[in-house]
Parts: structure tokens; C-alpha cells; sequence
């Protein structure tokens, strides 16, 4: 079964706006990572999350996780539209390494 | 320095007919890792390595996929007799940490198109 799931699937702002996307997962976890994916190839890592941290900041981007809800969000402020792309969570969770189904986050300009 | 090399970048090929797809990961990564991504989707797991652990196969989606990785380092993914359904993007990554504990890094994927 998926370990790790996305909402929302696809998601659309303005320019300077702040986009937040969510990630649950089912099982205990050592860290939750989040991925962005421009044009459908490689990935590129944005920030890691450990299982006994609740916050996490990189410049506009500021992660949370709830371990008690099985959930992260990710959230980016002053959006520009070089943030548009495909965002993805990631997991160990149950000795699996599963992506989530993604964001698909467009900012128009 | 170098990041994860792969090749080729696309590949056509007729149904039937086998696949090589190469990976080269970040010199010193012990963690080697398989995707694929169907257009529009999400990444499929398909096999993980670690040092000189046997491989965590549980992703593979038939025996007609096999990947090995020799002395540690290049990983090759072997697709035999290719049927429409294996086009895809196959994505491979590589990790200094064990099994997800350590981020990731990918490389730019081979797009993969059966006729």
C-alpha cells in the first residue's frame, strides 16, 4: 500500500502568494523529505525533517511535521513563478521508500 | 563535484526487443536507488542497494526486470523483452545514508518509449 499521500493534487496561485501542501503518511518514521520536480525529470531535495523535529525552515520555505496526525506540510512563501513544479514528499516508513503522488504547483506570474 | 550520471537520456525502442539503462552514482554513495515515473505520475520504487547487501527487489514489476550493480558503484537496469506499458522515465538516485535516511540525489532520468 502507498506510504505516503498528497494534497492537493494540483494547486494554483498568483505571484507573492504563499502555496502550502500537505503529506500523510501510515506508519512510524524516521524523517519525512520533500522533493521538487521540474519538467518531469531528475529530483531535486529541499529540505529533511526528523522524526523528533516539528519545524524546519530554508529560506521561503518552512516545513512542519505532526507525528501524532502522520502528516508534514510544506509551505512556500512569496511565491514566484520559478516555483512552479511538481513538490513531492518522501518516506522510510515500514522499511519502504515511497514518493507521494505530488503537488502539482503552478505560479503565474 | 559530479552528481548521478545517466544514460542514455532517451531511449526508442521496438516492443520485444531488451534495454540497458546505466547509473552512475556520486562517488562515495553507498545508496543506490530505481524509479520510475509514468508521465503525469508519481515514482514507483523499483529496486534499492546498499554497499554489498543483497538488493531490495520488492519493486520490480516483473521478471523481465533485473538490475545489478558492480563494485558498488554503476548500476545497470535490463528491461527485457519491452512491452508498451515499460515507457516511462526511469530515475535512479544515490545516498550517502542507509535507506532513505540521507537525501537523496537524482539524476536526470532515461525517458524510456516502447513502439
Amino acid at each position: 500500500s502507498q506510504q505516503g499521500e498528497e494534497d492537493p493534487q494540483a494547486l494554483s496561485i498568483q505571484e507573492g502568494e504563499n502555496a502550502t501542501m500537505n503529506c500523510s503518511y501510515k506508519t512510524s518514521i524516521n524523517n519525512l523529505q520533500w522533493y521538487r520536480q521540474n519538467s518531469g525529470r531528475g529530483l531535486v531535495h529541499l529540505i529533511l525533517i526528523r522524526s523528533n523535529e516539528r519545524e524546519k525552515h530554508s529560506g521561503r520555505l518552512r516545513v512542519t511535521l505532526d507525528t501524532s496526525k502522520k502528516s508534514s506540510s510544506l509551505l512556500i512563501t512569496a511565491s514566484r513563478a520559478a516555483d512552479t513544479a511538481s513538490y513531492f514528499c518522501f518516506n522510510n516508513a515500514g522499511n519502504m521508500l515511497t514518493f507521494g503522488g505530488g503537488t502539482r504547483l503552478m505560479v503565474k506570474p | 563535484g559530479a552528481g548521478v550520471s545517466q544514460s542514455p537520456s532517451n531511449k526508442v525502442t521496438e516492443k520485444g526487443k531488451d534495454v540497458e539503462l546505466r547509473c552512475d552514482p556520486i562517488s562515495g554513495h553507498t545508496a543506490l536507488y530505481w524509479y520510475r515515473q509514468s508521465l503525469g505520475q508519481g515514482l514507483e520504487f523499483l529496486i534499492y542497494f546498499q554497499g554489498n547487501s543483497a538488493p531490495d527487489k520488492s519493486g520490480l514489476p516483473s521478471d523481465r526486470f533485473s538490475a545489478e550493480r558492480t563494485g558498488g558503484s554503476v548500476s545497470t537496469l535490463t528491461i527485457q523483452r519491452t512491452q508498451q506499458e515499460d515507457s516511462a522515465v526511469y530515475l535512479c538516485a544515490s545516498s550517502l545514508g542507509k535507506r532513505g535516511n540521507s537525501p537523496l540525489h537524482f539524476g536526470n532520468g532515461t525517458r524510456l518509449t516502447v513502439t
